[in-house]
């Protein structure tokens, strides 16, 4: 089936310094591609949604890069705060499927210093 | 803030209990989802449905749990007899289709149960 591989699983960076975390997925099928950020003790907070069709998206504070080719797709935080922490899930969904389930990657623990 | 409204945040349970967790989803959302998510951060799809119907469940739920959406009543999960691996977070999520594009998930703030 299909599967979303997260690197790295823990991230520690300093306060301005940029973060990346990557995901990696299989079905060359995948349309839809999301973050999400999860607090401690909180839900998911959807911080972007990307279709196959847009390969850059920016954020605020961050950037999505969508590479179809290689099938991947990454957050890059560009000058991460204390207020970054969290673990943060990317999610593929792909087009034509059963419904919209969701496959998320194992998440990344992110703890910036300040 | 979610809109996504989940109850209780946190229960407890000895095993062969039942666990009821629910959920209102965000207004106007059609279908809600409901996920697992164990210590490991890994999550598992359990059930989801369009307005009452259900769309698509897996193993596990069939079989020892019991889901429903009632109309102008929250949707509920129900495990009918806690195991020590049930233990986690359940994370309902409602969306406004189940595929496509316009089928992002807006998450609750998930129920954590802890079995004893």
């Amino acid at each position: 089936g299909e599967q979303v591989e997260q690197r790295p699983p823990h991230l520690s960076v300093r306060e301005g310094d940029s973060a990346v975390i990557i995901c990696t997925y299989t079905d060359p099928n995948s349309y839809y591609f999301f973050w999400y950020k999860q607090e401690p003790g909180a839900g998911l907070q959807l911080l972007m949604k990307v279709f196959s069709s847009t390969e850059i998206n920016e954020g605020q504070g961050f950037t999505v890069l969508l590479n179809k080719k290689d099938k991947q797709l990454s957050l890059n935080l560009t000058a991460a705060h204390p207020g970054d922490s969290a673990v943060y899930f990317c999610a593929v969904s792909s087009y034509g499927s059963s419904g919209n389930k969701l496959i998320f990657g194992i998440g990344t623990l992110l703890s910036v210093k300040p | 803030n979610s809109k996504v409204i989940q109850t209780p945040r946190y229960l407890v349970k000895g095993q062969g209990q039942k666990a009821k967790m629910r959920c209102i989803p965000e207004k106007g959302h059609p279908v809600v989802f409901w996920y697992q998510q164990n210590k490991n951060n890994e999550f598992k799809f359990l059930i989801n449905f369009q307005n009452q119907e259900v769309l698509q469940q897996i193993d596990m739920t069939e079989k020892r749990f019991s889901a429903e959406c009632p109309s102008n009543s929250p949707c509920s999960l129900e495990i009918q007899s806690s195991e020590a691996g049930d233990s986690a977070l359940y994370l309902c999520a409602s969306s406004l289709s189940d595929r496509g594009g316009t089928g992002q998930l807006y998450f609750g703030e998930g129920s954590k149960l802890t079995v004893l």
